[in-house]
């Protein structure tokens, strides 16, 4: 299985902050890597694929880069309704689609 | 614009099987180079990818559970369903079905349902 570890778990911020969450493989993926946001008792929303693929409708503050094992998320300027938990997934092993544990970005 | 949603009992007993359907619309399911896939989300937890099924293909299990698992598409009601036998308490989740996103090796679930929770419980 390839792990997928973000960091931190958890995160405080400030509207208008810029932050960045990291994901990590435990093997290189190339860029065959995702990013999800999840509010509370909502279906997580596709943000970012193939590691800096911005999705049609999504704001351009939110950005991805990143290839192999190391990856990051960032959110400039951060508003309201960017506090959620975000997930990044890996789908170089298409047989075993796997996800990271998950950043929750609170309010400061 | 594709919508899925999911239904199915929300109480399942232990070592009962947990079934569920997702309907989809807005979209032929039998169409596009699309998978169709199912996610769960354990209380308070991260996501765990289930599996998914091509319109007229095998589907492909997380091996973690795909002794118990049963995943199969109609074409002609445009709907996904999934059966996991034997179930117990560690299998309450949200599960979620999902539309595969493909290209080259980029794998990524670019809709989803709402998601049903599902308890296991006697």
């Amino acid at each position: 299985d390839i792990q997928m570890t973000q960091s931190p778990s958890s995160l405080s911020a400030s509207v208008g902050d810029s932050v960045t969450i990291t994901c990590r493989a435990s093997q290189s993926i190339s860029t065959y890597l995702h990013w999800y946001q999840q509010k509370p008792g909502k279906a997580p929303k596709l943000l970012i694929y193939g590691a800096s693929s911005l999705q049609s409708g999504v704001p351009s503050r939110f950005s991805g880069s990143g290839s192999g094992t190391d990856f990051t998320l960032t959110i400039t300027s951060l508003q309201p309704e960017d506090f959620a938990t975000y997930y990044c997934q890996q789908s170089f092993n298409t047989l075993l689609l796997t996800f990271g544990g998950g950043t929750k970005v609170e309010i400061k | 614009q594709v919508q899925l949603q999911e239904s199915g009992p929300g109480l399942v007993k232990p070592s009962q099987t947990l079934s569920l359907t997702c309907t989809v619309s807005g979209g032929s399911i039998s169409s596009g180079a699309e998978y169709w896939s199912w996610i769960r989300q354990l209380p308070g937890k991260g996501l765990e990818w289930i599996g998914f099924i091509y319109r007229s293909g095998s589907p492909y299990y997380n091996p973690s559970l795909g002794s118990r698992l049963f995943i199969s598409i109609d074409t002609s009601k445009n709907q996904l369903s999934l059966r996991l036998s034997s179930v117990t308490a560690a299998d309450t989740a949200v599960y979620y079905c999902a539309r595969v996103k493909r290209g080259g090796g980029n794998y990524y679930f670019d809709y989803w349902g709402q998601g049903t929770l599902v308890t296991v419980s006697s």
